[in-house]
């Protein structure tokens, strides 16, 4: 089945104590991109990446880092999460065509609900 | 700057009623549009794209470029519809690979 995988699903940790979210896509996408979902805000782009070893900010990269060093894997890092990072996390994937001109839309993960006390 | 407005919050309509909802862009060049879907407690789902000129689940959504807008339409509302949905804008132009959301309606359809 073609699908997102992030893990884990919930998460409660503690102020500056380094975590990782893993997502992985089993379709080939190029495209990977990962999103925080906030009552009000809808969703935020992170960061993104177009294929291997290239990744680039979105709109609210601070206090996160991400590596692509596979063309299926895209964790998301944080090194010393704070409470504002408290959030409910999307990864999605997409196929791009064109050189990168466009996509075809994405496939989510299921979320990983975050909460740094 | 590249923007997406989705102007309502929530949206309330008996079942069997039309639905519209609003999306309107400002982006320079010509963009491609989705909308996605988030049922309760579930993850968000791609509804549809301009470029394929779908219908899905009986919704449509034109591109009115003179309007800047991608208004997401379904004739007769059904229970199953309520959920929260997402417009989606990507610019194409300078490098615009980002995909930007709107804040989300949330459409509930009454009974």
């Amino acid at each position: 089945e073609a699908q997102v995988t992030q893990n884990p699903r919930y998460l409660i940790t503690v102020t500056g104590k380094k975590l990782t979210v893993t997502c992985s896509q089993n379709m080939n996408h190029e495209y990977m991109s990962w999103y925080r979902q906030d009552p009000g805000l809808g969703l935020r782009q992170i960061y993104y990446s177009m294929n291997v070893e290239v990744t680039d900010k979105g709109d609210v990269p601070e206090g996160y880092k991400v590596s692509r060093k596979e063309k299926r894997n895209f964790p998301l890092i944080l090194e010393s999460p704070s409470p504002n990072q408290t959030s409910l996390y999307f990864c999605a994937s997409s196929s791009v065509w064109s050189g990168g001109a466009g996509h075809y839309g994405y496939t989510f993960g299921s979320g990983t609900r975050l909460t740094v006390v | 700057a590249q923007r997406v407005t989705q102007p309502e919050k929530l949206l309330s309509v008996f079942k069997g009623a039309p639905v519209e909802l609003k999306c309107n862009y400002s982006y320079s060049g010509s963009p491609e549009l989705f909308w996605y879907v988030q049922y309760s407690r579930q993850r968000l789902q791609l509804l549809l794209r301009h470029i394929s000129r779908e219908s899905i689940k009986g919704f449509t959504a034109d591109l009115n470029k003179g309007e800047t807008s991608f208004h997401l339409k379904k004739p007769f509302a059904q229970e199953e519809d309520s959920a929260m949905y997402y417009c989606a804008p990507k610019g194409l132009t300078g490098g615009g690979n980002k995909l930007t959301f709107g804040t989300g309606t949330q459409l509930k359809v009454e009974l």
